[in-house]
């Protein structure tokens, strides 16, 4: 029921580009992207709705695929304050918000 | 507003012992989340409120959890007794379902409280 990411880690060189995945078995009434730096807790960045629509944050941005209930998120140009885990976060509205997180992309990059 | 503020933030305690976490929603928030993170299953959710009442705990793992919201600014999760397979960062985040985005929800965690069972 866990949306699935992929890749479940990246590394990068400064100013090089990365996708990340999220893939659900259920329907999705929205996704949204959160980030989480080491010892702190995840923090939103962005949201899509039903759609198809796309949405940017900085350099970092992202794709929501409802029918293939599918989301992309992209970062361009990546900077050494984009390393953190990524997690893609699913409400599959049952009766209510019941809120998923999928399973995380590490993203590390280098200088 | 403060935030999301949960307590302890770092608790040690031997195997057998009762755990209370704490944490106080952001003002006005409908729903409260509580997850616990580890490295080998991520973030996973352990059960949810909406308005206090709980909503779905198919996630809490045992009868040795439970969780309790008895008013808008507050809650807990317990652990009775604990064990060493407990450890991990437990977090609460809320959220308001907020009209102007069709009631997309969108979380505000807060800082977690990291369990150690020895």
């Amino acid at each position: 029921q866990q949306p699935v990411q992929s890749p479940q880690a990246v590394i990068l060189r400064e100013g090089e580009d990365a996708v990340i995945n999220c893939s659900s078995s259920k329907a999705l009434y929205s996704v949204h992207w959160y980030r989480q730096k080491h010892g702190e807790a995840p923090v939103f960045l962005m949201i899509l709705l039903k759609g198809g629509e796309q949405k940017g944050h900085e350099k970092i941005s992202a794709s929501f695929n409802e029918k293939k209930q599918q989301s992309s998120l992209y970062l361009t140009a990546s900077q050494l304050s984009y390393s953190g885990t990524y997690f893609c976060g699913t409400d599959v509205r049952a009766r209510t918000y019941k809120y998923l997180f999928g399973t995380g992309t590490r993203l590390k990059v280098l200088a | 507003d403060a935030g999301v503020i949960q307590s302890p933030r770092h608790e040690v305690t031997e195997m057998g012992q009762e755990v209370t976490l704490r944490c106080k929603p952001i003002s006005g928030h409908d729903y409260l989340f509580w997850y616990r993170q580890t490295m080998m299953r991520g973030l996973e959710l352990l059960i949810y409120f909406n308005n206090n009442v709980p909503i779905d705990d198919s996630g809490m793992p045992e009868d040795r959890f439970s969780a309790k919201m008895p008013n808008a600014s507050f809650s807990t999760l317990k652990i009775q007794p604990s064990e060493p397979r407990d450890s991990a960062v437990y977090f609460c985040a809320s959220s308001f379902r907020g009209a102007g985005l069709s009631g997309a929800n969108v979380l505000t965690f807060g800082a977690g409280s990291r369990l150690t069972v020895l």
